[in-house]
């Protein structure tokens, strides 16, 4: 079975400074890979997706992942953070074609992001 | 485009009582999907609906029923509710079941 793990529960950061959010899988193939935004109060919403291909993946908002199939890591990067990233933050990773697992998309239980000003 | 649409935002019930989540998407997605989520606990799936016509459970489903009533309306009915089931639910759809999933609001759900 597919499962994800986000080690850090919370994260503080300063304004303007660089960020890197964590997340491991365990998945038998290669897999899809997610990272959402959830804003308080508010639905998850899509900032980037890994398929195939580069490795390196860019989303909205300034936001990039690197998928490292050596260390089945799928990590967060911002360069610069703005008080409005302040957020939970979910990975999550989805069956490929012929990968086999569970259908939908399994969900790690969050990073709380925290900007310090 | 509103996306995934769900009914009510907020709710509560007492210890027994039914109710019924409505969730609607106006994507033409095959794929949906009811997540329920807890603090810790990320989001855990309840039922998913991979295309119209079809349901399974996925990690959490005690409790819990789906139906599928046509490609833009997936609805999660709480038959007996418990306090256990104080959560906030979402619903989400998708183009396949391994593409990304796009969630609604969510309905927060309180069980007294």
């Amino acid at each position: 079975a597919q499962s994800v793990t986000q080690p850090d529960i919370h994260i503080t950061v300063s304004e303007g400074a660089s960020l890197e959010l964590r997340c491991n899988y365990s998945y038998g193939a290669t897999p899809y890979l997610f990272w959402y935004v959830q804003s308080p109060g508010q639905g998850l919403q899509l900032l980037l997706k890994y398929f195939s291909g580069d490795t390196l993946v860019q989303g909205i908002k300034g936001f990039e992942a690197e998928f490292k199939r050596s260390q089945s890591s799928f990590n967060l990067r911002k360069p610069s953070v703005h008080w409005s990233d302040a957020a939970e933050y979910f990975c999550a990773v989805g069956p490929s074609w012929g990968g086999g697992g569970a259908d939908g998309l399994t969900f790690g239980k969050g990073t709380h992001l925290i900007i310090q000003p | 485009n509103a996306g995934v649409t769900q009914t009510p935002k907020f709710q509560v019930l007492k210890t027994g009582q039914s109710m019924t989540l409505q969730c609607a998407q106006d994507m033409n997605h095959n794929s949906m999907y009811w997540y329920r989520q807890d603090p810790g606990m990320g989001l855990r799936l309840i039922y998913y609906s991979a295309s119209e016509g079809t349901t399974d459970k996925g990690e959490v489903p005690n409790g819990y029923n789906v139906s599928r009533l046509n490609k833009r309306e997936f609805s999660l009915r709480l038959e007996s509710a418990a306090p256990s089931q104080t959560s906030v639910y979402f619903c989400a759809s998708s183009e396949r079941v391994n593409t990304e999933a796009f969630f609604g609001q969510g309905t927060r759900l309180t069980v007294v």
